[in-house]
């Protein structure tokens, strides 16, 4: 079992409908959650971090932890066709330094925003 | 806040060749992480550091790789005898770690081409 699994895509959606990403991780000491988007050719970009259980917004992103299922997901509303990326989801653990250190990525999702 | 800083952005070498990569991380930030992608995959940690201190290598990085962050500022990162295998983006990314937390930002890579 892959330490963080995200499914490849490509999700495709229309302009202004919400794209859901989904991702599920398999450390259950994995603590603080990460989003980013990364364009073809470029570096990740971070969107948002999470650390707790529930939902947290920002603009049109939300992002949502559920520690017990060891599921993080990302809602994008009003997708734009520049929202067309790979997103990334990332976690990282405690460490035995008792801070947190090194990103442990999926493979990403492609998405498609449509016209 | 200038961000992360790589350089070259792309080198391409031939097999056998030894190739060196800078990295100049956000100016107050205290960690530097090394990363590489290859393609449809997510980054694979390679190295960090606290200031100069290495803290962690990955298990997967041949001898042939070595970091450093000799004043705990610029990190370079060093292949030597590179491999076709070695052809990929080496990402660099930085925090500052406080508490728990460790938000990680990322330059724009290097594109490393083993002809």
């Amino acid at each position: 079992q892959k330490e963080v699994e995200q499914n490849s895509g490509p999700l495709s959606v229309p302009e202004g409908a919400i794209a859901s990403l989904n991702c599920t991780y398999s450390d259950r000491v994995s603590q603080s959650f990460f989003w980013y988007r990364q364009y073809s050719g470029k570096s990740p970009e971070l969107i948002m971090s999470i650390y707790s259980n529930g939902d947290k917004e920002d603009g049109r992103f939300t992002a949502q932890l559920n520690k017990a299922s060891q599921y993080v997901s990302l809602l994008i509303r009003d997708s734009q066709p520049s929202d067309s990326a790979t997103y990334l989801c990332a976690v990282n653990r405690w460490e035995d330094t008792g801070t947190a250190s090194k990103l442990t990525f999926g493979t990403g999702t492609r998405l498609q925003v449509t016209l | 806040d200038t961000g992360v800083s790589q350089d070259p952005r792309h080198k391409i070498t031939k097999r056998g060749q030894n190739v060196t990569f800078r990295c100049d991380p956000i100016s107050e930030h205290n960690r530097l992480y090394w990363y590489r992608q290859t393609l449809g995959q997510g980054p694979e940690f390679l190295t960090y550091f606290q200031n100069e201190a290495q803290l962690e290598k990955s298990r997967l990085l041949s001898d042939r790789f070595s970091a450093e962050r000799p004043k705990g500022s610029f990190s370079t990162l060093e292949i030597q005898r590179t491999e076709q295998g070695d052809s990929a983006m080496y990402l660099c990314a930085s925090s500052l770690q406080r508490g728990g937390t460790d938000t990680q930002y990322f330059g724009p890579g290097t594109r490393l081409t083993v002809l």
